[in-house]
């Protein structure tokens, strides 16, 4: 089946680590995103790439890393200096003039 | 700046009851505005995309219609598997074609047997 595949679905943080979420997709789309969720406030921006090796930042990157060495992979990397990184993290692909569609999320707490 | 607003923030239905869901938006010119529904623990779903004001989309017992300020979603004789967050997000006009999406908060719906 086509679709989004996040991994893990559940991830644990010890102070001072990074972490790395993962998102592929098989849907062959050109563009990918990261968003993170927390209770109340809809979803927030992360970072994007409309293209191979190519990204951007969104509403709230500080603290965050991607990188998009293949069309079908983008993940993205907690670093210890994002403070409050507990929340649902949701990547997200599309086509050009499409709706994003959506995978089933990782939650990341912290130990 | 661009802002999306949803409301009410929760509903309560009994089962059969409908009702609408409001999404409110100032943005300075709008590519399309898309509806999804999200269940606990997973990812959004897609529902619906409108791209201009009159428009009007139908699935099973949803509507989204469209204004030049806002989107409502009806819900008509919602069952207990409607319940679910409904969220509402805004692409601009300009750029590229894959637009930012701006989301609002989202309208969690309980249906009630």
């Amino acid at each position: 089946d086509g679709g989004i595949t996040q991994s893990p679905k559940y991830l644990f943080r010890k102070e001072g680590q990074n972490v790395t979420l993962s998102c592929e997709q098989n849907l062959n789309h050109d563009a990918m995103y990261w968003y993170r969720q927390d209770p109340g406030q809809g979803l927030r921006l992360i970072y994007y790439s409309q293209i191979v090796n190519d990204f951007q930042k969104g509403d709230i990157a500080e603290g965050y890393s991607v990188s998009r060495e293949k069309k079908e992979s983008f993940p993205l990397t907690v670093t210890s200096a994002q403070k409050n990184p507990t929340a649902f993290y949701l990547c997200a692909s599309s086509d050009s003039n499409q709706p994003q569609h959506f995978g089933d999320g990782t939650r990341l707490s912290i130990l | 700046e661009d802002q999306v607003t949803q409301s009410p923030e929760a509903l309560r239905l009994q089962e059969g009851e409908s009702s609408s869901l409001n999404c409110s938006y100032t943005v300075s010119g709008l590519r399309g505005l898309f509806w999804y529904r999200q269940d606990p623990g997973k990812g959004p779903e897609f529902l619906f995309t409108l791209y201009s004001a009159g428009e009007e989309k139908e699935k099973e017992r949803l509507k989204a219609t469209l204004t030049k300020k806002e989107s409502f979603l009806h819900i008509t004789a919602p069952k207990p598997e409607d319940s679910a967050t409904y969220l509402c997000a805004v692409a601009m006009a300009g750029g590229t074609s894959y637009g930012k999406l701006t989301f609002g908060q989202g309208t969690i719906l309980t249906v009630h047997p």
